[in-house]
């Protein structure tokens, strides 16, 4: 089945800075990527997302870049903000009928001020 | 307002108790599904549910059972609580066609 791994579990940068995450997918069939974060003791919200059909999205200071050949896909973030300091979560979906999510570990951005 | 609601919040127990967690969704969505999450960790899929009467186990193996007799609810029940299922559960869905899920504000259970 679908397995996703996300990198790094921790991340720490200063404000300002830009932040990258990556995940890497093992079923090549997959073809819908989200990214959710989730501030502490909030439940997980969609920041952006990417089909297999695109190579690229962005939206303001969030853009996230895909890779089919390699199976990665990663979010960055430029211009880092405290308020963006959250657990971060990848995930792949194979199909649209089902929805199912496969999500990666996590990874902890915290920005300094 | 279209939301996914998640009673109760807060849930202490005593080992042995039967209990049921309830997922509402008023957002017209046919698939739903539970998620168990300890605190910043992994999601861990344990149920989902495709429509009514439809309901199938995720990928992390669960001692909990789910039902979908209607198209906007999803409980999970748990029939005899252990100190392991301690954890926070978290409900989604979505919609027709669609892959973006949704999710509720989660309950956090802790088992005595």
């Amino acid at each position: 089945g679908e397995n996703v791994e996300q990198h790094p579990s921790t991340l720490s940068v200063q404000e300002g800075d830009s932040a990258v995450i990556k995940c890497t997918y093992s079923d090549s069939a997959s073809n819908y990527f989200p990214w959710y974060k989730q501030e502490l003791g909030k439940r997980p919200q969609l920041i952006i997302d990417i089909r297999s059909n695109v190579g690229e999205k962005k939206d303001q200071r969030i853009a996230v870049t895909l890779n089919k050949t390699a199976k990665h896909f990663s979010l960055h973030i430029t211009e880092t903000q405290p308020e963006d300091s959250a657990v971060y979560f990848c995930a792949a979906s194979i199909s649209s009928n089902t929805g199912k999510l496969i999500f990666g570990q996590g990874t902890t951005l915290q920005v300094k001020p | 307002e279209a939301d996914i609601y998640q009673t109760p919040r807060y849930l202490v127990i005593g080992t042995g108790k039967k209990i049921t967690l309830e997922c509402s969704q008023t957002m017209g969505h046919d698939k739903m599904y539970w998620y168990q999450q300890d605190p910043g960790m992994e999601l861990h899929l344990i149920h989902y549910s495709y429509g009514v009467n439809s309901t199938e186990k995720g990928d992390l193996s669960s001692e909990s059972t789910v039902s979908r007799i209607r198209t906007e609810h999803f409980p999970l029940t748990l029939e005899s609580a252990r100190p392991s299922h301690t954890s926070q559960y978290l409900c989604a869905s979505s919609g027709i066609g669609a892959d973006i899920q949704y999710f509720g504000a989660g309950t956090r259970l802790s088992v005595l």
